[in-house]
This record gives C-alpha cells, structure tokens and sequence, in this order.
C-alpha cells in the first residue's frame, strides 16, 4: 500500500540552528500538507500546498517556516532558526483529487536544546 | 476557529464493551473525519462523512452527524485492546486545510 514517508525520524539540534524536514508524498497526490503535535496536544495545521504554491498557512507558520517540492517526490518543511518551542512531531501528508482522506506519515520528532 | 473539539477527553472500557465519543465544531464544513493515533505514531483515517450524510457505517465503527447541531458521534462496537489510542475528529471546509480537535484518549481494558 502506498504511504507518506518522513525522514528523519527524530532531529536533536540547539537552539538558532535550521532544521529540514523531508517527506515523501504518495505519488499521485496533488495536496500536500505540514502539521506539528507539541508533545500531549492537538494536531495543529501548519501549512497547506497545491500547485507548486502555499494554498493556506496557520499563524504558527511565520517567517521561519518554509515549505519547497524541489523535484516533484519531495516536499520539506524547512525552520531557519529554531527556538525551543519548536519542539514537537511535525507530520507530513498528502492527499489525491476528488478524496478528502489524509494519508499521515509516521512524523519526525524535533528537539530544541 | 473550525476546529472539532471532542467529548470526552478520555475513556476507559472493557473489552467488548463499546466506546462513544463526541465531537462539535462552530461553522459550516465540507465533510468530517475521524481519524486514530496510537501513541507516537502518525495518523489514520478512520471514516469521512460528508455534510448531507447523516450516519455512515464501516466495519464497527459508526458515525454519525448532526449539522444542525454541528455535531458528530463515533461508536466503536464490541471494542478490543488494539482499539486503545487517541481518536481525533478533523473538519474540512476548504481543499486546503483540516482541522483537528483535541481528541479522545480511548483505553480497552483486557
């Protein structure tokens, strides 16, 4: 079965450092997603992406948050300068035309020291 | 805000024993989602009810919705231990963006 694949698994970096987060989208979905889950919280939306382009994005998702398809498989979340905050498991999805079913990868978990 | 919040933050059955939760959101939406998570692992979808559907079956889960009420139930019959993990409904009023609430801590006692 297809499924959304999320490198790495867990990322330790300090404080101020950039972060790149990968995924690997099913290949014929065409909606691509960035949620983060602070450890014991809700999902929160970060960032939606169709067409090349940021359809929607959340206020979490500031001037250090960017998102890039470089090469049509990958799509990553990129932090510039991370603060301690922006510790959490950050997922990746994606979805196909004409379904509304999220497909979740297994999400990386970020720690800020 | 859209997001679904659910009812009750946490639930312990025994096994065979079924498990309700609720969900309610503010404005008008698309569809609804519930989806599970089992601790630290990503998210699944579990069923989506569209907004002129009011109950939908798959296997033992049942889910129903209320628009006038903005409100949707999922039932999980005749529950198992492999049932207990965290179940979050999700509401979709755009292409672009779900948005999920703070779910049900669901635990199935053997």
């Amino acid at each position: 079965e297809p499924e959304v694949t999320q490198t790495p698994s867990h990322q330790v970096t300090q404080m101020g450092q950039e972060v790149i987060l990968r995924c690997v989208p099913i290949s014929n979905h065409l909606y691509f997603y960035w949620y983060r889950q602070i450890l014991g919280q809700k999902v929160e939306f970060l960032v939606s992406f169709y067409n090349n382009e940021i359809s929607e994005k959340s206020e979490i998702f500031d001037d250090q948050f960017s998102v890039e398809r470089p090469d049509g498989s990958n799509f990553t979340l990129k932090i510039r300068s991370t603060k301690l905050e922006d510790s959490a498991m950050y997922f990746c999805a994606s979805r196909g035309a004409n379904t509304g079913e999220l497909f979740f990868g297994e999400g990386s978990r970020l720690t800020v020291l | 805000s859209q997001q679904g919040e659910e009812d009750p933050q946490a639930l312990s059955i025994q096994e065979g024993e079924n498990a309700t939760m609720n969900c309610s959101y503010k404005t008008s939406i698309n569809n609804l989602q519930w989806y599970r998570q089992n601790s630290g692992r990503g998210l699944v979808h579990l069923i989506l009810i569209r907004s002129n559907e009011r109950e939908k079956h798959s296997g033992r889960l049942r889910v129903t919705l209320d628009t006038s009420k903005k409100s949707s139930s999922l039932l999980i019959t005749a529950s198992r231990a492999a049932d207990t993990a965290s179940y979050f409904c999700a509401t979709d009023e755009d292409d672009y963006k779900l948005s999920f609430g703070a779910g049900t801590t669901v635990t199935v006692r053997a």
